[in-house]
């Protein structure tokens, strides 16, 4: 079964400062999808980022952007110009390519943003 | 604002009550998926409706169902209930069913229950 660790219960940035979310899996895929989402303290859940295992190329949402490395299964995030706009719980989330409704949620990371 | 509702935000009830849980899809989308938030079990997957029909069911309790309905909403029925069962209860909705290349959940905003 697949599974998603993000290592780092809380982590905290300086507003405008850079920091970067950790996130690893465990598959035996080789296509899937990867997904970062926030949480803010409003609970709603919003879609931050998303990548095609397929794609080689990071994807980038404007001041975010991460950093996927198939072969370590690795899947961070990094968050640029922090804003205190950002703090919140970050979920990793994992999802095979044929299976929308398999998707796995790490257990979350509390950033939070220092003015 | 993702497009997706859910009513009500807030619920607050007592042990053995049973209620329901609503959730209308982004125009658009054909399946809906439930999800449960707790402080101990993280989010959990419960269950999948694609265009009326049940189409995945995971860590859902046999006191819990759902059903979608022909308008694309849907609606999550928790009874009997207990006071393990307070946690936030997502739903997510997204265009496609889940076979074939797949496609982006969005997230409603949430409803908190509380069993005292």
């Amino acid at each position: 079964a697949q599974t998603v660790t993000q290592s780092q219960p809380e982590m905290s940035v300086q507003e405008a400062e850079t920091v970067t979310l950790s996130c690893t899996y465990d598959t035996s895929e080789s296509d899937y999808y990867l997904f970062w989402y926030k949480q803010p303290p409003s609970r709603q859940m919003i879609l931050v980022i998303r990548q095609e295992a397929y794609k080689q190329q990071n994807a980038t949402e404007n001041r975010f952007s991460v950093n996927f490395q198939k072969a370590a299964k690795s899947f961070s995030l990094k968050i640029s110009d922090s804003q205190l706009g950002d703090a919140a719980m970050y979920f990793c989330a994992y999802r095979t390519l044929y299976n929308n409704n398999d998707m796995r949620f790490g257990a979350g990371t509390r950033l939070t943003v220092k003015p | 604002d993702s497009g997706v509702t859910q009513t009500p935000k807030h619920l607050i009830t007592a042990t053995g009550q049973r209620v329901t849980l609503r959730c209308s899809p982004r125009s658009g989308d054909l399946s809906v998926y439930w999800y449960q938030q707790s402080l101990d079990q993280g989010l959990q997957f419960l269950i999948q409706y694609y265009n009326g029909e049940e189409r995945a069911k995971g860590n859902i309790l046999e006191r819990f169902s759902a059903q979608q309905f022909p308008d694309l909403h849907s609606e999550l029925n928790l009874s009997s209930l207990e006071l393990g069962d307070s946690a936030l209860y997502f739903c997510a909705s997204s265009v496609g069913s889940g076979r074939g290349v797949g496609d982006t959940q969005y997230f409603g905003p949430g409803t908190r229950l509380t069993v005292l």
